[in-house]
């Protein structure tokens, strides 16, 4: 079975500083990866995915994430973050062809001025 | 309308109530999900129906049960429910089979079981 760990479950970071948010995975067979983003009172929202091709993916958002399927990680990055940053956000794999997300338990990413 | 609609946005409910949860999508879409959102856990799939027809059930509780006339809508009714079954419910749709993977979720329905 596949499993998803975000190693965070609360990030706070300055505004305009960069940030990383951690996701691994475990899986025997090959996987889609994605990044979803919720924030308050609302529901998630695909920021990027990760199907094939280039290992960096880059989303909305100023986002980018970098597969390494030798660590079996998948790590967002952005390099300066605003308030308006301030969510939840959401690691999830699909086994190919599975139609079935996993998810992490979520990091919550805070932005101070 | 675009995108995935769901109603009620919050709903409160006595444990002896029956109460139904909808969800729409205006994508074209042809699988639908739902999901469930407790705090401190991470987000749970319930069921997934493809081209209408069920084809997951996560030992979801009979009180959970979903109904899927069409490609476009999916109910949730609540039956007895507990008060470990409050949550945030999530709707998503998908485009299977074509690569363009990726779930679009509505913004769900705070459930509270009182």
């Amino acid at each position: 079975a596949q499993s998803v760990t975000q190693l965070d479950s609360q990030v706070p970071v300055f505004e305009e500083a960069p940030v990383e948010l951690r996701c691994n995975y475990s899986s025997s067979v090959s996987v889609y990866l994605f990044w979803y983003v919720q924030y308050p009172n609302q529901g998630l929202q695909l920021l990027l995915k990760y199907l094939s091709g280039s290992t960096l993916v880059k989303g909305i958002n100023g986002f980018e994430a970098e597969f390494n399927k030798s660590q079996t990680s998948f790590h967002l990055r952005k390099p300066s973050v605003h308030i308006s940053d301030t969510a939840e956000y959401f690691c999830a794999v699909e086994v190919q062809g599975a139609q079935k997300l996993v998810f992490g338990q979520g990091t919550r990413l805070t932005i101070n001025p | 309308e675009t995108g995935v609609t769901q109603t009620p946005r919050h709903l409160v409910m006595g444990m002896t109530n029956k109460k139904s949860l909808k969800c729409e999508q205006h994508l074209g879409h042809n699988a639908m999900y739902w999901y469930k959102q407790s705090a401190k856990k991470p987000l749970e799939l319930m069921f997934v129906y493809n081209f209408k027809e069920q084809t997951e059930n996560n030992s979801v509780p009979s009180r959970f049960s979903p109904e899927c006339p069409n490609s476009s809508h999916l109910f949730l009714h609540l039956h007895t429910l507990q008060p470990e079954d409050s949550a945030l419910y999530l709707c998503a749709s998908s485009q299977e089979g074509t690569g363009n993977y990726g779930y679009t979720f509505g913004s769900g329905t705070r459930l509270t079981v009182v």
